[in-house]
């Protein structure tokens, strides 16, 4: 079975700064997906930002960014410019290939980051 | 309606009543699912749809029973639930083909039971 690992339970950060949230994951498998979802005090589930792990080139959407390491089996995200909104639980989730598209997502505890003004 | 909706958003329950959770999916996707997040553990999948058809149940107790009659709406039923049931309940849905697959989440069902 796959496990997620997010080692660090709370990260706090001066707003615009730069903070990297840290995952990592166990599997034997060599097709999979990895997410990062973000989950602000509403409890909705927002998807941050996703990578394929065939891919090589890490993933960007706007200020959240990804450093892939597959032999490491790491999946940190990087904030940029850090916003008061992006205060929230981050979750590190992982999806097998293996199951033709409809395969639970396995999480990681999560990290709650707070943002200070 | 836009995204993956539920209702109610908030249930309080006892342990001899039966109630239901509804999801449904403005997507058009054809996967959906159900999740469990309590505050001591971290989100579970607690049962998978694909194109209505159950693929997988992880070994959820038969007192939460869920039902997909299309590939839009998802159901679970409950009855009999325990206090350690109370948490959030999140449905997500997702297309099966697209190469990422990313679920959509609604904005959960906050069950208490008392």
């Amino acid at each position: 079975a796959q496990t997620v690992t997010q080692s660090q339970p709370e990260m706090s950060v001066q707003e615009a700064e730069t903070v990297t949230l840290s995952c990592t994951y166990d599997t034997s498998e060599s097709d999979y997906y990895l997410f990062w979802y973000k989950q602000p005090p509403s409890r909705q589930m927002i998807l941050v930002i996703r990578q394929e792990a065939y891919k090589q080139q890490n993933a960007t959407e706007n200020r959240f960014s990804v450093n892939f390491q597959k032999a490491a089996k790491s999946f940190s995200l990087k904030i940029s410019d850090s916003q008061l909104g992006d205060a929230a639980m981050y979750f590190c989730a992982y999806r097998s290939g293996a199951g033709g598209g409809a395969d639970g997502l396995t999480f990681g505890k999560g990290t709650h980051l707070i943002i200070q003004p | 309606e836009t995204g993956v909706t539920q209702t109610p958003r908030h249930l309080v329950m006892g342990m001899t009543n039966k109630k239901s959770l509804k999801c449904e999916q403005h997507l058009g996707h054809n996967a959906m699912y159900w999740y469990k997040q309590s505050a001591k553990k971290p989100l579970e999948l607690m049962f998978v749809y694909n194109f209505k058809e159950q693929t997988e149940n992880n070994s959820v107790p038969s007192r939460f029973s869920p039902e997909c009659p299309n590939s839009s709406h998802l159901f679970l039923h409950l009855h009999t639930l325990q206090p350690e049931d109370s948490a959030l309940y999140l449905c997500a849905s997702s297309q099966v083909g697209q190469p990422t697959g990313e679920q959509y989440f609604g904005p959960g069902t906050r069950l208490t039971v008392t």
